[in-house]
């Protein structure tokens, strides 16, 4: 099992241009999460989905939009980045029971 | 709101010393807590959760809710300990993980 994985794992990005990170975890769990990790802030959470065709904002959702595509995929847009959204980003699976989450290796976003 | 507090950015260590690291969260339900630990270039993974009672790598983390803690221990700190560790609180049914700061431990030796 790959577990959970992102791409891509660099990307630099001009203010003002658009882009997707996609995530993909192959455990068949229903919860995923995309979170950004900056330094001195910790894991902050972006938008999750509870289960295939729900999605919810978390504690910083604005400036992004995401699709469950199906069980297995959850991806993250910028639709017009900003400096401010050069950070880390990490999605992750939940596991029931038990409530665990898997990371996926991270993707580093700067945006120019 | 729920909140997890990491006071410490950093904390450095001599080999074989003791760990703490401390954790304090606020949360008006039944708290679910972990502690994820990050090693360098690696991705983020659990190292022990407060409902298991377990230790792992030797650390251990129990649970004090009279005092909202939840702080992780190891009685011989090792070089391979070093890493970031958050402290994390599960709510909404576990739905949703709330993360401290984390603390960047580093076992000198």
């Amino acid at each position: 099992n790959a577990g959970v994985t992102q791409t891509p794992k660099f990307q630099v990005l001009k203010t003002g241009q658009s882009m997707t990170l996609q995530c993909a975890q192959d455990m068949n769990h229903n919860s995923m999460y995309w979170y950004r990790q900056d330094p001195g802030m910790g894991l902050r959470l972006i938008y999750y989905s509870a289960s295939e065709g729900t999605t919810d904002k978390g504690e910083v959702p604005n400036g992004y939009n995401v699709s469950r595509l199906n069980k297995r995929e959850f991806s993250l847009r910028l639709e017009s980045a900003a400096p401010s959204q050069t950070s880390v980003y990490f999605c992750a699976s939940r596991q029931m029971p038990g409530n665990e989450q898997f990371f996926g290796p991270g993707t580093r976003l700067t945006v120019l | 709101a729920q909140r997890v507090t990491q006071p410490e950015k950093l904390l450095s260590v001599f080999k074989g010393a003791p760990v703490e690291l401390k954790c304090n969260y606020s949360y008006s339900g039944s708290p679910e807590l972990f502690w994820y630990v990050q090693y360098s270039r690696q991705r983020l993974q659990l190292l022990l959760r407060h409902i298991s009672r377990e230790s792992i790598k030797g650390f251990t983390a129990d649970l004090n809710k009279g005092e909202t803690s939840f702080h992780l221990k190891k009685p011989f700190a090792q070089e391979e300990d070093s890493a970031m560790y958050y402290c994390a609180l599960a709510t909404g049914g576990g739905n949703k993980l709330t993360f401290g700061t984390g603390t960047q431990l580093k076992v000198e030796l």
